[in-house]
């Protein structure tokens, strides 16, 4: 499968826990994404990365939320101290670098569920 | 900031009958995408649109950007079963910086 993987796809944690997601984006896609999403919403931005370099952080919840991407490669979604409201379908996505007028294709994984109980 | 509206927000319909969801930028828009998403899936990319009164049709899909790249649609004709599922319109521009704006989504009801 050469899709974006997304682990693990279900996460229950108690409150006030830490959890990571990590995701491996379609290999020659240089911009990977993460998202999050609500029933009965859209997804909601988060943060992307070109590379391995973090360019929009700005929308990320709180500063319990951090992500990473070391190598360019997978990237991994931190979220520290849990809370209820957390709980959410995590979207990591990826995309080529395009051209401003012509936007970036966005391939979405599968979500990574998170309930926090 | 820059918002993205989709109406309705749900749309039941017999099948055989057809669907329409509308997108309605606060800003002129660069290009705009229509995703669908399953239910319990993901969203998958359905098409781009970049010019100005562009229309593009898939099948039974056809996608309309509006003349000043503000609006946009999405038609389904004689829905199927398989048609299920929730439409999304995303769209970008320089104020954003072409990162993707999302509506909330038409979620389509097919009544039994």
């Amino acid at each position: 499968d050469t899709g974006v993987s997304q682990d693990p796809r279900h996460k229950i944690t108690k409150r006030g826990q830490n959890v990571t997601f990590r995701c491996d984006p379609i290999s020659e896609h240089n911009r990977l994404y993460w998202y999050r999403q609500t029933l009965g919403q859209g997804p909601e931005f988060l943060t992307y990365f070109q590379n391995e370099a973090q360019l929009e952080k700005s929308r990320l919840l709180s500063d319990r939320f951090s992500a990473e991407r070391p190598k360019g490669s997978f990237s991994t979604l931190e979220i520290q101290r849990t809370e209820q409201g957390d709980s959410a379908m995590y979207l990591c996505a990826s995309s080529l670098k395009g051209g401003g007028h012509s936007g970036n294709t966005i391939y979405f994984g599968e979500g990574s569920w998170l309930t926090v109980v | 900031g820059q918002q993205v509206m989709q109406i309705p927000q749900y749309q039941h319909v017999q099948e055989g009958e057809d669907f329409t969801t509308y997108c309605n930028s606060s800003t002129t828009l660069s290009n705009i995408q229509w995703y669908k998403q399953r239910p319990g899936g993901h969203p998958v990319f359905l098409i781009q649109l970049v010019k100005s009164g562009e229309v593009k049709k898939q099948k039974r899909l056809t996608f309309q950007f509006g003349e000043a790249k503000k609006n946009s649609s999405l038609h389904i004709t004689a829905t199927q079963t398989t048609d299920v599922g929730t439409y999304f319109c995303a769209g970008s521009n320089l104020d954003s910086n072409y990162q993707l704006i999302w509506g909330a989504g038409t979620k389509l009801i097919i009544k039994p």
